[in-house]
């Protein structure tokens, strides 16, 4: 089944413990994104990445960091997280031309920073 | 700067009746138009994808439309059903670049029995 894995689910820790979000994606897409949903601001681009070692950011990327290592996966790391990343979180992915192609994202990944 | 309007934020309906929700957008360059259907705490997921040529798609009981001259599209659902009820994002591309995707707020739909 084609799909877009994202774990944790949840996760609820504290500020400045570094935390990993891991995307997998199995659909051999090009292009994988981080967004971030918060109540009445919709969903908000943190990080793209077009290809394996090619990412660049969106535009809510301060207080990230991503890596393409292999194409399939894409992790979201937090270094020092702080409570106003408390957010729902996805991963999504489609083919290289992105702007034709439709988006698959995954079931999302709720955090809570205390 | 690229922006989507959608209106209302908020809809209740009752099950069985037709509601038409709205997306405004001022994109350019455009390259389609996306709705999204998202469940609460789930991912979107895709429900029509309509290019510049394109005046009306339909899946199922939805139906969108766009007029690429005054940047407008609808999704008009038909019989409504409590399934629906869920989030509906607008998202226009703007064709290629680091920043293609604009999305929408969306808004919220809500089915009564």
């Amino acid at each position: 089944e084609a799909q877009v894995t994202q774990n944790p689910r949840y996760l609820i820790t504290v500020t400045g413990k570094k935390l990993t979000v891991t995307c997998s994606q199995n659909m051999n897409h090009e292009y994988m994104s981080w967004y971030r949903q918060d109540p009445g601001l919709g969903l908000r681009q943190i990080y793209y990445s077009m290809n394996v070692e090619v990412t660049d950011k969106g535009d809510v990327p301060e207080g990230y960091k991503v890596s393409r290592k292999e194409k399939r996966n894409f992790p979201l790391i937090l270094e020092s997280p702080s409570p106003n990343q408390t957010s729902l979180y996805f991963c999504a992915s489609s083919f290289r031309d992105r702007n034709t192609g439709e988006l698959f994202f995954g079931e999302g990944s709720r955090l809570t920073v205390l | 700067k690229n922006q989507v309007e959608q209106s209302p934020q908020s809809l209740i309906i009752l099950e069985g009746k037709n509601c038409t929700l709205q997306c405004n957008y001022t994109v350019s360059p455009f390259s389609n138009l996306r709705w999204y259907k998202q469940d609460t705490g789930r991912g979107p997921v895709s429900l029509t994808i309509m290019t510049f040529s394109e005046n009306t798609k339909s899946n199922g009981r939805y139906t969108a439309t766009l007029d690429a001259d005054t940047k407008q599209s609808s999704l008009h659902i038909t019989a409504s059903q409590l399934s629906d009820s869920a989030s509906y994002i607008c998202v226009v591309s703007a064709g290629g670049g680091a920043d293609g995707l604009t999305f929408g707020k969306g808004t919220h739909l809500i089915i009564q029995p």
